[in-house]
């Protein structure tokens, strides 16, 4: 089954404790791409992929790393956890070019205390 | 900068009504529209998507059309029935960084 898988699905943290948020999908997707969605401001992007070892910043990067070692690997890492950091996470994966559908994870929902 | 609005952000309706869901984008060079289905808590499901030279895609009791020039796109749910209750996002393709912009979403809820 074609899927974008996220994990963890919960997590609750302190704040500074490192964590990584892992996303893999077996498409075999070119892009990648990383979001979190808070109340009011909907979704935004907080880096992307185009391509194995090659990221970029989103809309929201500060305070986020992430890594493109493998095609179907694109962890989200939160060195130093801040509380303004909760929120609900998703990965999404699609093949590059125009007309492409976009895939989503099921959401990682993030806590940090 | 791309921005998509979605309007109104709630909406309630009674079971077995038409209904339409209305997005609108600022820049009209996108690649594609697409909607999106989201359960609260939960992931993303798209519905439908709409190539930047279509005017318009079904799939069962959904429709949704486009109309690039304007910046408009509608999603058209037929005889609406209470598992259609969710949150719907729609969101534009645009860029050489193939970013998708997304609206706030429309929460719809039907009525049994």
């Amino acid at each position: 089954e074609a899927q974008v898988t996220q994990n963890p699905r919960y997590l609750i943290t302190v704040t500074g404790k490192k964590l990584t948020v892992t996303c893999s999908q077996n498409m075999n997707h070119e892009y990648m791409s990383w979001y979190r969605q808070d109340p009011g401001l909907g979704l935004r992007q907080i880096y992307y992929s185009m391509n194995v070892e090659v990221t970029d910043k989103g809309d929201v990067p500060e305070g986020y790393k992430v890594s493109r070692k493998e095609k179907r690997n694109f962890p989200l890492i939160l060195e130093s956890p801040s509380p303004n950091q909760t929120s609900l996470y998703f990965c999404a994966s699609s093949f590059m070019g125009a007309n492409t559908e976009a895939f989503f994870g099921q959401g990682t929902r993030l806590t940090v205390v | 900068k791309q921005e998509v609005t979605q309007i109104p952000a709630a909406l309630s309706v009674p079971e077995g009504e038409n209904l339409v869901l209305n997005c609108s984008f600022t820049d009209s060079a996108i690649y594609n529209l697409q909607w999106f289905r989201q359960d609260p808590g939960k992931g993303l499901t798209s519905l439908l998507l709409i190539q930047s030279s279509q005017r318009e895609q079904t799939s069962g009791r959904l429709n949704a059309s486009l109309d690039k020039s304007s910046g408009r796109s509608t999603l058209y749910i037929a005889a609406s029935q209470p598992g259609d209750s969710a949150t719907y996002l729609c969101a534009v393709l645009t860029g050489a960084n193939s970013k998708l912009t997304f609206g706030k979403g429309i929460t719809l809820s039907v009525r049994p």
